[in-house]
């Protein structure tokens, strides 16, 4: 049983680069969403989904997009790395039971650098 | 004023003391309240879950939730070697996406 699944583990990017982190999760979940996090400054949403073709930002979305074309992936996009996205980047997912929020289940993470 | 804030750390106890850990919230809205565990290198994992006000126990494991004073406190008795990680609180309003805390490293020394 897989949980939530993050890829890669880790990347080294050069400024300008772009890339796609990838988070698969295989509980069927509803919701999913994903976070950076930075010393001193804990856990901050990014954008997350409440379905599948449905997306909406976060915190802190700048720089950032995403794309839910799949019930159990969400990817996250930067079109062209800066160093300030220097950063642990979580995935998370949780049901949606139309009453009540759910505990969220994460992944264990892909560590970004940008030089 | 954060809407949810968390004492940092870092918290260092003996083996087998009482571990108290707070935080304080701003959002009279809040309904839903979380306790995460982080490991090292490893995403958090959850702890503890609550809806509204009271207390709820796990094992060695007690949250307690005081709306009146937007308060909220995980007890760990008996702390383990193991139990050294990162604790980071969260919460939310129904329906709405969770607002976590900054975190408290606690390490527990043999």
């Amino acid at each position: 049983n897989a949980g939530v699944t993050q890829t890669p583990k880790f990347r080294v990017l050069k400024t300008g680069q772009s890339m796609t982190l990838l988070c698969a999760q295989d509980m069927n979940h509803e919701y999913m969403y994903w976070y950076r996090q930075d010393p001193g400054m804990g856990l901050r949403l990014i954008h997350y989904s409440v379905g599948e073709g449905t997306t909406a930002k976060g915190e802190v979305p700048d720089g950032y997009n995403v794309s839910r074309l799949k019930k159990q992936n969400f990817l996250l996009g930067l079109e062209s790395a800066a160093p300030s996205q220097t950063s642990v980047y979580f995935c998370a997912s949780s049901y949606w039971t139309g009453d009540s929020n759910q505990p969220q289940h994460f992944g264990d993470g892909t560590r970004l650098s940008i030089l | 004023q954060k809407e949810v804030e968390q004492d940092p750390g870092p918290l260092s106890v003996p083996e087998g003391a009482i571990v108290s850990l707070n935080c304080t919230y701003s959002n009279s809205a809040f309904q839903y309240f979380m306790w995460y565990r982080q490991y090292s290198r490893k995403g958090p994992e959850l702890l503890m879950y609550t809806y509204s006000s009271g207390n709820k126990e796990d094992g060695r494991f007690t949250a307690q939730v005081d709306k009146s004073s937007k308060y909220i406190s995980l007890f760990i008795r008996d702390s383990q070697p193991s139990d050294s990680a990162t604790y980071l609180c969260a919460m939310s309003r129904r329906n709405t996406p969770l607002v976590f805390g900054k975190g408290t490293r606690l390490s527990v020394i043999a």
